[in-house]
Formats: C-alpha cells, sequence, structure tokens
C-alpha cells in the first residue's frame, strides 16, 4: 500500500499571503489529522476530517481551515499568513482516527 | 486525555537494549498507550500499541504493568539508526472531542 503522501514538500510565502497544502492518505482511510510542528511549540493538532467532516479541531485561530473530498484526501489552507506559521505541516491518516496514525513526510512552509 | 510524562532525553549504545518509561497515572479504563519514534524533518512514525501486559513486534516490546499507571518501551539491540524523538500517547480513539497531545518525547542517542 502507498502511505501518506503530501504536496508540496516545500514551500516559501510572503506575510499576508495564503497558502493551500494537500494530503492523500493512506487508501481505505476516512481520517484525516494535520499537525503543526515548530521547535518551540512542539507537535500541535490542528484539526481532524472523518468522511468529509471536521470532527475535531485544536485550538488554532480561524486562518487555519481545511477540508476533505470524497476520496478522502484532504487539503489545508492558512489565509494571511504571518512569520510565526513557518513550521512543517503534517498529515496523517487512520481508518478510523484515534492513536494509530500514519504520518506523511509533512511539508516545511517558510514565511518570510 | 491522560497526561504522559516521559524523560526528556536518554543515551546510549549500539547493541544495548533501550527501556523507555512513559507515566500515565491518570489513565482512564478505555485508553490504550502508543509509542510513535520520530526522525528530524519527517512525520512520526507508529511503532507499537497496547493495553495491558506485554505487546511485543518486530521492532520493538511495550510493557504495561497491571495498574496501567506507566508503561515501557524496549528497544532491543539498538543501532545508530534508532537516534531519534520517542512519543507516548495514551487516549480511547475516537470520540467528538478527541484530540492528540503530544508531550516533548524523550530524545534517545545512540553512540557508537
Amino acid at each position: 500500500k502507498a502511505g501518506v503522501t503530501q504536496t508540496p514538500r516545500y514551500l516559501i510565502k510572503t506575510r499576508g499571503q495564503q497558502v493551500t497544502l494537500s494530503c492523500s492518505p493512506i487508501s481505505g482511510h476516512r481520517s484525516v489529522s494535520w499537525y503543526q510542528q515548530t521547535p518551540g511549540q512542539g507537535l500541535q493538532f490542528l484539526f481532524e476530517y472523518f468522511s468529509e467532516t471536521q470532527r475535531n479541531k485544536g485550538n488554532f485561530p480561524g486562518r487555519f481551515s481545511g477540508r476533505q473530498f470524497s476520496n478522502s484526501r484532504s487539503e489545508m489552507n492558512v489565509s494571511t499568513l504571518e512569520l510565526g506559521d513557518s513550521a512543517l505541516y503534517l498529515c496523517a491518516s487512520s481508518s478510523r482516527g484515534g492513536l494509530e496514525q500514519y504520518f506523511g513526510p509533512g511539508t516545511r512552509l517558510t514565511v518570510t | 486525555l491522560a497526561k504522559t510524562t516521559q524523560p526528556i532525553s536518554m543515551d546510549s549504545y549500539e547493541g544495548q537494549e533501550v527501556n523507555i518509561t512513559c507515566s500515565h497515572n491518570n489513565i482512564a479504563t478505555n485508553d490504550y498507550i502508543t509509542w510513535y519514534q520520530q526522525f528530524p524533518s519527517q512525520g512520526p512514525r507508529f511503532i507499537i500499541q497496547g493495553y495491558k501486559t506485554k505487546v511485543t513486534n518486530e521492532v520493538a516490546s511495550l510493557f504495561i504493568p497491571a495498574d496501567r499507571k506507566s508503561s515501557t518501551l524496549s528497544l532491543p539491540r539498538v543501532s545508530l539508526s534508532d537516534t531519534a524523538v520517542y512519543y507516548c500517547l495514551v487516549g480511547d480513539p475516537p470520540d467528538s472531542n478527541y484530540q492528540l497531545i503530544w508531550g516533548a518525547g524523550t530524545k534517545l542517542i545512540i553512540k557508537p
């Protein structure tokens, strides 16, 4: 089975711009979660989608949003980028959600 | 979610067995214990999951005492490539208020 894929792998954006990141889960997995990882804050949960519905949401501002399509692929959007949004954004898929998740390689976002 | 406590860092040598202990005093009856491994600039990788006693797979063993207030991840005969951060998570997936909370993990350094 192919693993979780994320595109793009690297991205450089300017403050104020917006960005969309994409995640393709493992075939058959219906849950997709997004995380932000920074050296200072560690791994922080953004949100989880299950069967096209947002099921859980972390404590991030409304500039961070996501969606999931009928084929379980998911996108995450960040609007009005700030310097502090520079991070590794990780996507994880799971058959039903929860503790056993499979992570993609991440998208390294740099905001200048 | 039950809070977990792990050592911040550990050192060991190639060929040794390494045991990393995680404390989770407030674990609930339905909670499972899961361990992940993360290399720099990569997504975490699921290692092992258990509920009680002992679980073993091709990578590691997980020991859980009867009271389940702690767990120990055991890595047999480590090599330099086992240098990584190891995370312990506890929870009962999934439900509408569920989200994964990741601690700082244990940074394991294997020396030659």
